[in-house]
């Protein structure tokens, strides 16, 4: 069964970039999308956005000029980078991958609080 | 955009019915996947494609879609379903998936 781990700093101050990898193992990284989530304290699920090894990343709109996502299917890895962080992206970060049908989302990880604070 | 509307709490007794709506303009036209969040926890998908239960969730979850509304309802209704629950869709213009706001379920 595939497992997701996230993994990042949990503090990044305002103005700088947040990183986040997404470590897949129990399964392949190839085929699938993998999308990233997050949920800001007493809020709800945003879609952030999604890559796979075989096509352009989506990203959502309101953060589509901030972001980059990327596969390295060397190391069975998926990342994420935000700039120009503020307060406003403190969330907990989900990794997901889609289901290779109707497009939801069929495995999670556990999530990485990540707080913008200086 | 496409918006998903779902109230923000429910709350039933412990061996009653909980029906979680999750509105959106015709939303009867697209495929609806329910999520169950815990704190702490992953996520964990309870219904897929409207109304298919992945293997490893009880039958007491299912899934209905029609009109404007789609609907998870739980039955026989236990202390651990006490959960947030969220719709999400998959919106093919610009393959993006949107989630609703999420209903926080209260056994009582």
């Amino acid at each position: 069964q595939v497992q997701l781990r996230e993994s990042g700093p949990g503090l990044v101050r305002p103005s700088e970039t947040l990183s986040l990898t997404c470590t897949v193992s129990g399964g392949p990284i190839s085929t699938y999308f993998w999308s990233w989530i997050r949920q800001p304290p007493g809020k709800g699920l945003e879609w952030i956005g999604h890559v796979s090894t075989s096509g352009s990343p989506n990203y959502s709109a309101s953060l589509k000029s901030r972001l980059t996502m990327s596969v390295d299917r060397s190391r069975n890895q998926v990342s994420l980078s935000l700039t120009s962080v503020t307060a406003a992206d403190t969330a907990i970060y989900f990794c997901a991958r889609d289901s290779l049908r109707s497009h939801h989302f069929d495995s999670w990880g556990l999530g990485t609080l990540v707080t913008v604070s200086a | 955009s496409y918006v998903l509307t779902q109230p923000p709490s429910v709350s039933v007794a412990p061996g009653q019915t909980a029906r979680l709506t999750c509105g959106g303009d015709n939303i009867q036209t697209k495929m609806v996947h329910w999520y169950q969040l815990r704190p702490g926890q992953a996520p964990v998908r309870v219904i897929y494609d409207d109304a298919d239960r992945p293997s490893g969730v009880p039958d007491r979850f299912s899934g209905s879609n029609s009109g404007d509304t789609a609907t998870l309802t739980i039955s026989r209704v236990e202390a651990g379903d006490e959960a947030d629950y969220y719709c999400q869709v998959w919106l093919v213009t610009d393959n993006h998936r949107v989630f609703g706001g999420g209903t926080k379920l209260t056994v009582l």
